[in-house]
């Protein structure tokens, strides 16, 4: 059965940062693509980032959306089954429910998703 | 501002039949695949319809999606109450170089 945990999230100042983490199980983690999707409280999904299956800087691509790209940085582990989400310098436009998910192919559709994790930036 | 258009809402009555639509332009419907989601309040979105009309294991066939051109569509038959949920378009854009979703769609079943 395909689980994405994730953990990480929570209050956070105006400026600080945050690490989110999804841990996967149930399929082969390294050869899948990966994205971040976020949703503003009553608002619609919006993505956020997405990294190639594959191991080794060299062969791993990454996408990050304008909004937040130069402040995120995505990454994955897979020694540990783990996709992350740096996020730096985060504004009160950030606050949102952060999803992680994973791809059937290539980079879309997503087809499980992670139960998400709420990002609150608030001074 | 989404980069894909659906309406903000649409409605059937139990047993009816509606269709969501989804407007982009060729850089992400024209040239990728169209992906629905369903989502319920306060739960992660499950994918509904990939590859523009193929149906992940366990979405019945009362539920289907159609491309033409730079939109697309989502069609419900025989409308549920449990239908009644939040509905998005997605696909990749070549020229963002990212996924890409509609604004979303609030179905309701009166």
């Amino acid at each position: 059965e395909v689980q994405l945990l994730q953990s990480g999230g929570g209050l956070v100042q105006p400026g600080g940062s945050l690490r989110l983490s999804c841990e996967a199980s149930g399929f082969t983690f390294s050869g899948v693509a990966l994205s971040w999707v976020r949703q503003a409280p009553g608002q619609g999904l919006e993505w956020v980032s997405s990294i190639s299956g594959g191991s080794g800087r060299g062969s791993i691509n990454v996408f990050y959306a304008n909004s937040v790209k130069g402040r995120v940085t995505i990454s994955r582990d897979n020694s540990k089954n783990t996709l992350n989400l740096q996020l730096n310098s985060l504004r009160v436009e950030d606050t949102a429910v952060y999803y992680c998910a994973k791809a059937l192919r290539s980079y879309s559709p997503l087809d499980y998703w992670g139960q998400g994790t709420l990002v609150t930036v608030s001074s | 501002q989404s980069v894909l258009t659906q309406p903000p809402s649409a409605s059937g009555t139990p047993g009816q039949r509606v269709t969501i639509s989804c407007s982009g332009r060729s850089s992400n419907i024209g040239d990728n695949s169209v992906n629905w989601y369903q989502q319920f309040p306060g739960t992660a979105p499950k994918l509904l319809i990939y590859s523009d009309n193929q149906r992940p294991s366990g979405v019945p066939d009362r539920v289907s999606g159609s491309k033409s051109g730079t939109s697309a569509s989502l069609a419900i038959s025989g409308l549920q109450s449990d239908d009644e949920a939040d509905y998005y378009c997605s696909a990749w854009d070549d020229r963002l170089n990212g996924v890409v979703f509609g604004g979303g769609t609030k179905l309701i079943v009166l």
